[in-house]
């Protein structure tokens, strides 16, 4: 079945500091790949995504590239602040699973000025 | 973008009574919703998937007697948790997805608190 592997956090950061989560993902086929970011007391927001192997996806200085080789899709960003403190979560939709979304269990960053 | 809407973004209720939490797609017509639960600091667990007119199909282990879901229009969706009870208490998400797209538009929760 279809998979999703976070880092563990939470993870702590101090302003500007480079940031890295890292996921990787277990699918049949060519999935699409997804971050998503959840605020405190809110939904989910769709950060970034990446539909094919190589693809680069990029929102609000945020990256991630679409890895098939080493099945992995972290996200990056090179200079946090206070506001990305959030949760992260890295996602999939396989080729079989139609709009359904595997969620990997999120990392919790927190972001000190 | 597409906007979608839930509604109470909070709730307390007694155990024993029902509440009812509502899912709107704003500016599209949703064929599809779907509603999430979320445990503090966990990730999303799908307890179901409603389209529009017909019965939702719910995920192995929700019991559909207690949350009962109902899609009745392309642009609202809604759950009901009946007899609720204190481990009930949760954050329930809805997404919509339209019938050209698979992406998934979520809502901004609604934090239920049985006491």
């Amino acid at each position: 079945g279809n998979s999703v592997t976070q880092m563990e956090g939470p993870v702590t950061l101090s302003e500007e500091a480079f940031l890295t989560i890292n996921c990787t993902y277990t699918a049949t086929g060519y999935p699409s790949l997804f971050w998503y970011v959840q605020y405190p007391g809110e939904g989910l927001q769709l950060l970034l995504k990446a539909t094919k192997a190589d693809d680069k996806g990029s929102n609000k200085g945020f990256e991630a590239t679409y890895r098939k080789e080493t099945t992995s899709f972290h996200l990056e960003k090179g200079s946090v602040q206070v506001s990305d403190s959030a949760v992260y979560f890295c996602a999939l939709r396989s080729e079989t699973s139609g709009s359904r979304l595997t969620f990997g269990e999120g990392t919790q960053l927190t972001v000190n000025p | 973008g597409a906007v979608v809407s839930q509604h109470p973004s909070w709730v307390i209720c007694k155990s024993g009574t029902s509440v009812k939490i509502e899912c709107r797609s704003l500016d599209f017509q949703a064929t599809t919703m779907f509603w999430y639960r979320q445990f503090p600091k966990q990730s999303l667990m799908l307890m179901a998937t409603s389209n529009e007119g017909s019965k939702a199909t719910y995920e192995q282990g929700v019991e559909k007697d207690k949350f009962l879901i109902n899609h009745a229009s392309l642009t609202l969706s809604t759950l009901t948790v009946t007899s609720a009870h204190p481990e009930d208490s949760s954050f329930y998400i809805c997404s919509a997805r339209w019938q050209r797209s698979y992406e998934q538009y979520f809502g901004p929760g609604t934090r239920l608190t049985v006491t």
